[in-house]
């Protein structure tokens, strides 16, 4: 089945500092991929679509100049946390849509913690 | 806009018994899809089932299976022969046609009991 891994899994960075989210789409291309965010116990809540070789789409409310997307090729998505915050801690997940079934499909998530 | 409501944030369920996972939703669409996914302890989401709007037909997955009323809104989830391996976090998501956008619901958690 199609798959879509995240790394890194997990990662803690100082407040302040900038942070990279990888989104790769392991045996199907994907010229959409899908940024979403959820914090404890909640709901995910899409933050923007990335589109190949165009730029991103943000949802409303949704910094870009803070969260820097950038998708380069038709694997791979990148999500940049730019001087993040404490309140910037949550789970980070991808999905990228395949081009021939249009399915999506969901990568692991990547915890972010901000110190 | 569309909003997808799950009023039931816990349920619980022994072990091959049957269980109903409710799900409203808003639209003023008259094309769009109905999804319910399952999120288990390792954060993986994983899609348990779809429901194509124009489809009269429920959708059936083996254990798996919806109670679509479109003129309710309603799109309910029944798990039959509930497994163990079945306790997850579950979110029921709408799609407008045309758009891959998925708006999820605020998710329900079930438990199965041995």
């Amino acid at each position: 089945g199609a798959v879509v891994s995240q790394h890194p899994s997990r990662v803690i960075c100082k407040s302040g500092t900038s942070v990279k989210i990888e989104c790769r789409s392991l045996d199907f291309q994907a010229t959409t991929m899908f940024w979403y965010r959820q914090f404890p116990k909640q709901s995910l809540m899409l933050m923007a679509t990335s589109n190949e070789g165009s730029k991103a789409t943000y949802e409303q409310g949704v910094e870009k100049d803070k969260f820097l997307i950038n998708h380069a090729s038709l694997t791979l998505s990148t999500l940049t946390v730019t001087s993040a915050h404490p309140e910037d801690s949550s789970f980070y997940i991808c999905s990228a849509r395949d081009v021939v079934t249009h399915e999506q499909y969901f990568g692991p998530g990547t915890r972010l913690t901000v110190t | 806009a569309q909003t997808v409501t799950q009023s039931q944030p816990e349920m619980s369920v022994q072990e091959a018994e049957t269980v109903t996972l409710s799900c409203t939703y808003d639209t003023s669409e008259s094309n769009y899809y109905l999804f319910w996914y399952k999120q288990p302890p390792s954060r993986q989401m994983i899609l348990v089932i779809r429901q194509e709007a124009y489809k009269q037909q429920n959708a059936t997955e083996n254990r798996f299976s919806v109670n679509f009323q479109k003129a309710a809104k309603s799109f309910s989830l029944k798990i039959s022969d509930s497994q163990l391996g079945d306790t997850a976090m579950y979110f029921c998501a709408f799609m407008k046609q045309n758009t891959d956008k998925l708006i999820f619901g605020t998710g329900t958690r079930l438990q199965v009991f041995p």
